[in-house]
């Protein structure tokens, strides 16, 4: 059974850019989450997307952005790229019943100068 | 909201030996999951255990057990029998039970990194 992808693996932008980074979780999995990860804030939680629609938003501002289709692939886009945006972006993927754990990916790396 | 404290930003363990990484939580709620995760070099998150926080026993899988202190918050990660493989950061988390609006979010504590000398 394939694990959780996330493409690209690294992304080098230029400030004022826009990304989008690729999640396919792991199949029949339907719920997808995602995660920024820097060494100064740590881990923490973008949105989670459930059934195409978010289901729940982290702290961040409008220009990070996601969304889910039906095949539960998800894409999270950054707009207007800063240099603070540069960190390690996770994606996990779950089933939907209670007692299951979130599987990762192994990220993507991206990189603001 | 939750908070997840990791107060040992570094550890180091002989190899073969036993070493302990604390974790503190806190939280309001009565009924929660929480997690050890590891992440090597490759930057993968690995899920190392679990415990229901209405479960009283710890858990344990092969040579990784938790201490679960529900009245103190407390989780902590035992290793026994440190390999070089253990060499990792692990961080802890926690979760709110699914019917809860925060779904399934994590909260991730600081996290620890893990030395093991061989």
């Amino acid at each position: 059974k394939a694990g959780v992808t996330q493409t690209p693996r690294y992304l080098i932008k230029t400030r004022g850019q826009q990304v989008t980074l690729s999640c396919s979780p792991i199949s029949g999995h339907r719920s997808v989450s995602w995660y920024q990860q820097t060494p100064g804030q740590g881990l923490q939680f973008l949105f989670e997307y459930f059934s195409e629609t978010q289901r729940n938003k982290g702290n961040f501002p409008g220009r990070f952005s996601g969304r889910q289709f039906s095949n539960s692939r998800s894409e999270m886009n950054v707009s207007t790229l800063e240099l603070g945006d540069s960190a390690l972006y996770l994606c996990a993927s779950s089933l939907q019943t209670e007692n299951t754990e979130a599987f990762f990916g192994q990220g993507t790396r991206l990189t603001v100068v | 909201a939750q908070t997840v404290t990791q107060s040992q930003p570094e550890m180091s363990v002989q190899e073969a030996e036993t070493v302990t990484l604390s974790c503190t939580y806190d939280t309001s709620e009565s009924d929660y999951y929480l997690f050890w995760y590891k992440q090597p070099p490759s930057r993968q998150m690995i899920l190392v255990i679990r415990q229901e926080a209405y479960k009283q026993q710890n858990a344990t899988e092969n040579r990784f057990s938790v201490n679960f202190q529900k009245a103190a918050k407390s989780f902590s990660l035992k290793i026994s029998d440190s390999q070089l493989g253990d060499a990792a950061m692990y961080f802890c988390a926690y979760r709110s039970v699914i019917s809860s609006g925060s779904a399934r979010q994590l909260t991730f504590g600081s996290g620890t990194q893990l030395t093991v000398l061989p």
